[in-house]
């Protein structure tokens, strides 16, 4: 089945560390987004691509990076810059003029 | 500014007490509207898109409907596994993919 799988599902980050979230999926979608989600708000933009090789900034993108090497894959990078990283991260994919197709997240705790 | 409002923001409903949850907006040129279910610690999964003021969708219990400036998602005879956060969004045209703006979710209890 065609999907979006992202991992891990939790991860533990220590002050000043770099931390790399994973996102896959195989619907062979063009655009790819990633999104936080914090409790009593809305989901957040940070990052997006369209085609491989190029990606545009969010709403939110300080403190974060991410790649687009293989149209497949979207990993998102929550570097020491993001001063408050603690959130449910989501990964997202569509096609041109649809809505998106979520992954089933990761929950990000700084120790 | 671009927005979408959810009200109300918790829910909580008897097994079988219809009621309804709102999602207002304001958007320049509504492209669309879509209604999206999440379970706790899970992603959100795709329930509806409405594209015109007017339009109504049906789901099992669930029906949507969209006017020009709101969207009602309308929970008929509720069971306790329609328990969610059900979340709505509008797109932004973004280079001709969507960009889209989320509310906060509205937070739903169904008790037996």
């Amino acid at each position: 089945d065609g999907g979006i799988t992202q991992s891990p599902k939790y991860l533990f980050r220590k002050e000043g560390q770099n931390v790399t979230l994973s996102c896959e999926q195989n619907l062979n979608h063009d655009a790819m987004y990633w999104y936080r989600q914090d409790p009593g708000q809305g989901l957040r933009l940070i990052y997006y691509s369209q085609i491989v090789n190029d990606f545009q900034k969010g709403d939110i993108a300080e403190g974060y990076s991410v790649s687009r090497e293989k149209k497949e894959s979207f990993p998102l990078t929550v570097t020491s810059a993001q001063k408050n990283p603690t959130a449910f991260y989501l990964c997202a994919s569509s096609d041109r003029g649809y809505g998106y197709t979520f992954g089933s997240g990761t929950r990000l705790t700084v120790v | 500014e671009d927005q979408v409002t959810q009200s109300p923001e918790a829910l909580r409903l008897q097994e079988g007490e219809s009621s309804s949850l709102n999602c207002s907006y304001t958007v320049s040129g509504l492209r669309g509207l879509f209604w999206y279910r999440q379970d706790p610690g899970k992603g959100p999964e795709f329930l509806f898109t409405l594209y015109s003021a007017g339009e109504e969708k049906e789901k099992e219990r669930l029906k949507a409907t969209l006017t020009k400036k709101e969207s009602f998602l309308h929970i008929t005879a509720p069971k306790p596994e329609d328990s969610a956060t059900y979340l709505c969004a509008v797109p932004l045209d973004l280079r001709g993919y969507n960009k889209l703006i989320f509310g906060a979710g509205t937070r739903l209890a169904v008790h037996p």
